[in-house]
């Protein structure tokens, strides 16, 4: 069926760099993508969402693009620090569910 | 900041047993939501309820499955005979309004393991 999904499982980064973490989705009539992040033992945390009519769409510390082009959107986190360790899944908002991706492990390195 | 709620953390049922998860959402939601997540998988929607009914449900939420707002701030999820295959982190959450183009906001979860 048609999917989100990310690229990569993990990602490991410098303290202070800036990350960028990649998904693709399938279905190129979807309009609204939310990320979370997903810390050990805690539920999705929202992050931030972007609505297909916008290309990019700024947060605190946090960017999302979306390129519907290609059907690829993108999480960028400035400066990353140590408690930016986690799970991040993007989503797709579709009907009355959130379809979730397989999530990528963001390792912060010190 | 206002938070999903979830009682208890964790659950250990035998297999055959009926068990009750608890949620209470965030105070002005209408919209609430129960998912699961089996260790090491994705976040999985189960069921989506409204205004006292259910809206949407996804093939894993069958007939042993059932929810409820038995009040005007509890949301349950039971299942009526457990498998070992429901062992799970089960996550409820809640939005203002209808999940497409709104976010639904999480609870840390139940942990659920079925001996």
């Amino acid at each position: 069926g048609e999917s989100v999904g990310l690229h990569l499982p993990t990602l490991s980064v410098q303290e202070g760099d800036n990350s960028i973490i990649n998904c693709a989705y399938s279905n190129s009539a979807s309009d609204y993508f939310i990320w979370y992040k997903q810390e050990s033992g805690k539920g999705p945390q929202f992050i931030i969402d972007i609505r297909s009519n916008m290309d990019k769409r700024q947060g605190q510390r946090v960017t999302v693009l979306l390129n519907k082009t290609v059907k690829h959107l993108s999480l960028q986190i400035a400066a990353t620090q140590p408690g930016d360790s986690a799970v991040y899944f993007c989503a797709e908002g579709r009907g009355f569910k959130t379809i979730f991706g397989a999530g990528t492990r963001l390792f912060v390195k010190a | 900041e206002p938070e999903v709620t979830q009682t208890p953390s964790h659950q250990v049922t035998q297999m055959g047993q009926e068990v009750i998860l608890r949620c209470v959402p965030i105070s002005n939601h209408l919209y609430f939501y129960w998912y699961r997540q089996i260790l090491g998988q994705k976040v999985e929607f189960l069921v989506s309820f409204y205004n006292n009914e259910i809206s949407e449900k996804s093939e894993i939420f069958d007939d042993q499955f059932s929810v409820e707002r038995p009040d005007g701030s509890n949301f349950t999820l039971k299942i009526r005979s457990t498998k070992l295959e429901d062992s799970a982190m089960y996550f409820c959450a809640s939005s203002e309004d209808r999940g497409h183009r709104q976010p639904q906001h999480f609870g840390d979860g139940t942990r659920l393991s079925i001996l």
